[in-house]
C-alpha cells in the first residue's frame, strides 16, 4: 500500500462526458503528480503541483484542468470527453520535488463508450 | 539524447541468473535520476532516486549505478526470482517534469 488514495477505481462514460478523478497524497507529501498511460503507451506526464500551487504541466489537453486542495487533494478534472481519452490515470505523490521518490496511486481507469 | 531511453526493451532469463539492462538519459543539467519497478495490474513502486555521479544504490539483490557525465544508469538484479518479472521504468526529471523511459520488460522464467 502507498498510501496514495485515487477514487473512483474505475469510471465507465460516454463521448462529451464531464469526469472528476480525486487524489489523496500519502501523509506529509505535499507534491502530487498526474500521470496518464493510454494503451501501448508509457506513462505520460500531465501535471504536478506542490502545496497547492502548479509547478509543471506536461502535454495536458486544454479540456483538462487539475488542482490541489488546501488539504492537498487534488482533483484532474477531464471535459468533452473523445474515445482517445480512455486511459489508466495515476496520480503520485512525493515529499518534495524531484530529487524524492515518487508514491503511486492504484490508479482510476476510464473508458469512454 | 533529447529523451530517456532504455535497452533493452524486454528481457527473458531463467531464475537464477543474473541480468542488468541500461538507461540513458540527458546529461545535460542533471538533477536526479528514477528507477521504478511495475508489476503487471499493480502500480509503479520506488526502487531507487539518486542524484551523485558514480553513486551505486541497492536493495536486497537489486542494485543501481550512476554516471552522470555520461548519462547513463544500469540497473542489476542478481540471482533472479520469478517474482522479479515486472516492467522496470527509469525516468529524469528535465524541464520541472520527470519524463519516463519505455521501460524493459524482465520476464523470469522457473
Amino acid at each position: 500500500d502507498s498510501g496514495v488514495t485515487q477514487t473512483p477505481k474505475h469510471l465507465i462514460t460516454a463521448t462529451g462526458q464531464r469526469v472528476t478523478l480525486r487524489c489523496s497524497p500519502r501523509s506529509g507529501d505535499l507534491s502530487v503528480y498526474w500521470y496518464q498511460q493510454s494503451l501501448d503507451q508509457g506513462l505520460q506526464f500531465l501535471i504536478h503541483y506542490y502545496n497547492g500551487e502548479e509547478r509543471a504541466k506536461g502535454n495536458i489537453l486544454e479540456r483538462f484542468s487539475a488542482q490541489q486542495f488546501p488539504d492537498l487533494h487534488s482533483e484532474l478534472n477531464l471535459s468533452s470527453l473523445e474515445l482517445g481519452d480512455s486511459a489508466l490515470y495515476f496520480c503520485a505523490s512525493s515529499v518534495s520535488d524531484h530529487d524524492q521518490p515518487q508514491h503511486f496511486g492504484d490508479g482510476t481507469r476510464l473508458s469512454i463508450l | 539524447i533529447l529523451n530517456v531511453e532504455q535497452s533493452p526493451q524486454s528481457l527473458h532469463v531463467q531464475e537464477g541468473d543474473s541480468t542488468n539492462f541500461t538507461c540513458s538519459f540527458p546529461s545535460s543539467n542533471f538533477y536526479a535520476l528514477h528507477w521504478y519497478r511495475w508489476e503487471t495490474a499493480k502500480s509503479p513502486e520506488a526502487l531507487f532516486v539518486m542524484t551523485l555521479n558514480g553513486d551505486e544504490k541497492k536493495k536486497g539483490r537489486i542494485s543501481a549505478t550512476l554516471n552522470t557525465k555520461e548519462g547513463y544508469s544500469y540497473l542489476y538484479i542478481k540471482g533472479s526470482q520469478p517474482e522479479d518479472s515486472a516492467t522496470y521504468l527509469c525516468a529524469s526529471p528535465a524541464g520541472g517534469k520527470l519524463t519516463f523511459g519505455q521501460g524493459t520488460i524482465l520476464t523470469v522464467h522457473p
